[in-house]
């Protein structure tokens, strides 16, 4: 598959536990972070966005938390399903509105029955 | 509303050979993005177009690749000649203009490989 090669971090979790996937970014710059999930042979699919004048933000079961002190991203999934069993990206715009993002390597997240 | 389409979804060709890769953003979307995603690799930017203009190529990795976007609708990517490093996933997102930041909606992406 696409991940071949790529060491991704993994984490493994049971059908209605709560999941954490982190993320470190490395430019003070940036002000706009995205969390997207990628399923196999699948493009990356839109979750959750905040802007670096928030440190928290709540959507459907997800939470962002951003850290900026230590430069660190969190997603949190409230009650983790099957389907939730993907890849998940943090990605950063560094300071350029509308501009390129800048993509982490990546969580595989498995979710067992 | 549909997403972002990118055709053929799987390509095959050999080393020396031209290919070209086509997006269609959403609708009413004027950015434009190109990324790939090589074997091993973290998926990495290519190219932002504003309507029909570039607004950054700073991630194009050399003149063997030709991205356009005429009219400022659908945009193609050409590699010409292809190499076998160039074999991976590439993608394309779009995003509306203003308010700031919005979020970069992608397709699923065109699997290209080189023999």
């Amino acid at each position: 598959g696409e991940n071949v090669g790529l060491h991704l971090p993994t984490l493994s979790v049971q059908e209605g536990d709560n999941s954490i996937i982190n993320c470190a970014y490395s430019n003070s710059a940036s002000d706009y972070f995205i969390w997207y999930k990628q399923e196999s042979g699948k493009g990356p699919q839109f979750i959750i966005d905040i802007r670096s004048n928030m440190d928290k933000r709540q959507g459907q079961r997800v939470t962002v938390l951003l850290n900026k002190t230590v430069k660190h991203l969190s997603l949190q999934i409230a009650a983790t399903q099957p389907g939730d069993s993907a890849v998940y990206f943090c990605a950063e715009n560094s300071g350029t509105s509308y501009g390129k993002l800048t993509f982490g390597q990546g969580t595989i997240l498995t979710v067992h029955p | 509303e549909a997403g972002v389409t990118q055709f053929p979804s799987h390509s095959v060709i050999e080393k020396g050979q031209t290919v070209t890769l086509r997006c269609d953003p959403i609708s009413g979307h004027d950015n434009l993005y190109w990324y790939r995603r090589v074997m091993g690799k973290e998926i990495k930017f290519l190219l932002h177009f504003v309507k029909e203009s570039k607004q950054d190529e700073s991630g194009m990795p050399n003149n063997r690749f030709l991205a356009e976007r005429t009219g400022g609708t659908y945009s193609t990517l050409k590699v010409q000649p292809a190499e076998l490093e160039d074999s991976g996933v590439y993608f394309c997102a779009s995003s509306q203009v203003g308010g700031g930041n919005q979020p970069q909606h992608f397709g699923d992406g065109t699997r290209l490989s080189i023999l």
